[in-house]
């Protein structure tokens, strides 16, 4: 069975400094990798994606993350966070060629940025 | 615009009393899945559907149903609510055959008192 593990429930950092956000996961097929973002009293937006190809993935706002295969990580990083990016964050993966679209989420971070 | 929307995006009842949240999307997705959010959990899959009637249980689907009786909609009914069920529910939306991810809903917060 697939799960995803976020470690770290909250993580405060000052504005401007750079951040990173950690996702495992583990499957004994391959996956593809998501990370979605929640404003507060909102639905989940699509961040960035891995599906195959580079490891190196860019979304928006900035944000990229990096699929390391042999960790099994999918780590969250932007090089200078803004008070707007406060938000909970979500890794989830979904299997490749999986007989359904189903999503499993990890239990999320909530990023504070503090100015 | 492309969308999923939910109704009520906020509900108030009293145990026992049956409910439904509605959800619609207008991207002719083939999927359609309800999740749930609980603090610490993260979100929890309840049922989803691959098309017009094919339904099936998530990993949490004990006290809910189901419905897919048109492409467009899939609401979720709760016949007998009870307080373990007070959760922000999720609605959300894909097409088959491309990985493109999901398309939420912007939720619906329940309590049941």
């Amino acid at each position: 069975a697939q799960s995803v593990t976020q470690l770290d429930s909250q993580v405060p950092v000052f504005e401007e400094a750079p951040v990173e956000l950690r996702c495992n996961y583990s499957s004994s097929v391959s996956v593809y990798l998501f990370w979605y973002v929640q404003y507060p009293n909102q639905g989940l937006q699509l961040l960035l994606k891995y599906l195959s190809g580079s490891t190196l993935v860019k979304g928006i706002n900035g944000f990229e993350a990096e699929f390391n295969k042999s960790q099994t990580s999918f780590h969250l990083r932007k090089p200078s966070v803004h008070i707007s990016d406060t938000a909970e964050y979500f890794c989830a993966v979904s299997l490749y060629g999986g007989a359904t679209n189903k999503l499993i989420f990890g239990t999320g971070t909530l990023l504070a940025v503090q100015p | 615009e492309a969308q999923v929307t939910q109704n009520p995006r906020y509900l108030i009842t009293v145990t026992g009393k049956k409910l439904t949240v509605t959800c619609s999307q207008n991207m002719n997705h083939e999927y359609m899945s309800w999740y749930r959010q609980d603090p610490g959990l993260g979100l929890r899959q309840i049922y989803y559907s691959m098309n017009v009637e094919v339904t099936d249980k998530g990993d949490v689907p004990e006290g809910y149903k189901v419905s897919r009786k048109e492409k467009r909609n899939f609401p979720l009914i709760l016949e007998s609510p009870s307080p373990n069920q007070t959760s922000l529910y999720f609605c959300a939306s894909s097409g088959t055959g491309k990985v493109v991810g999901y398309t939420f809903g912007s939720g619906t917060r329940l309590t049941v008192v």
